[in-house]
């Protein structure tokens, strides 16, 4: 069965502290592995993955795909309060089928 | 213009009742989605259009009734909806380069916030 899972489910931290959220996947025909913000509305697009090793970076955030482990990493250094939100990872395959891990749950504390 | 929009924000209905939920997306995706997210639950997918033509439906039950009109619009119609329907319904679009190994990205509307009483 396809499934995505990420860890921990949840993280409380306080500003300035360095985050680092696991995505791990088993699907089939994988294509590419996507970063999501979701704060109290739509999920906001961060990073897309399609090769291994290679490090994405914006600004604080950095991902990183490992298609051998299959796993992702999703980096947050200086952590600030409004990064406090839901961070999901989905996972494209099969073609065009999308499926999203549980998310993670981060509160930054000041 | 990289938005997609979604109408109404919020949607009240009976069981009864007949609506629809509309999106939009004028950045030329060729592939549009249907989202239904519980509360704190991440988004779980209904339905995906490619190229106008219905590619996936995730064995979502029929009073929920997909319609692409045209590669801009997604509709969903609602018709003798159950009080466990309610959810946020999340519309998304992607550019579906097509071809093996080829990946997209997504992007999402603000939702529908749809309560059945």
């Amino acid at each position: 069965e396809d499934k995505v899972v990420q860890s921990p489910l949840s993280l409380v931290v306080h500003e300035g502290d360095t985050v680092t959220l696991n995505c791990s996947y088993e699907v089939t025909n994988f294509r590419s592995l996507l970063w999501y913000k979701q704060e109290k509305k739509a999920p906001t697009f961060l990073f897309m993955l399609t090769s291994s090793g290679i490090e994405k970076k914006s600004g604080r955030l950095s991902s990183i795909l490992d298609k051998k482990e299959l796993f992702s990493i999703l980096n947050i250094t200086a952590t600030q309060t409004g990064d406090s939100a839901i961070y999901l990872c989905a996972v494209v395959y099969n073609f065009n089928k999308f499926y999203f891990g549980s998310g993670t749950k981060l509160n930054v504390k000041p | 213009d990289t938005e997609v929009t979604q109408t109404p924000k919020h949607l009240v209905m009976g069981m009864t009742n007949k609506k629809s939920l509309k999106c939009e997306q004028h950045m030329g995706h060729r592939a549009m989605y249907w989202y239904k997210q519980k509360a704190k639950k991440p988004p779980e997918l209904m339905f995906v259009y490619s190229y106008e033509k219905l590619s996936i439906n995730e064995s979502v039950p029929s009073r929920f009734s997909p319609e692409c009109p045209n590669s801009s619009l997604l509709n969903l119609h609602l018709h003798a909806l159950q009080p466990e329907d309610s959810a946020l319904y999340l519309c998304a679009s992607s550019p579906l380069a097509g071809g093996l190994g080829v990946a997209d990205t997504q992007y999402f509307g603000p939702g529908t916030r749809l309560t059945v009483l």
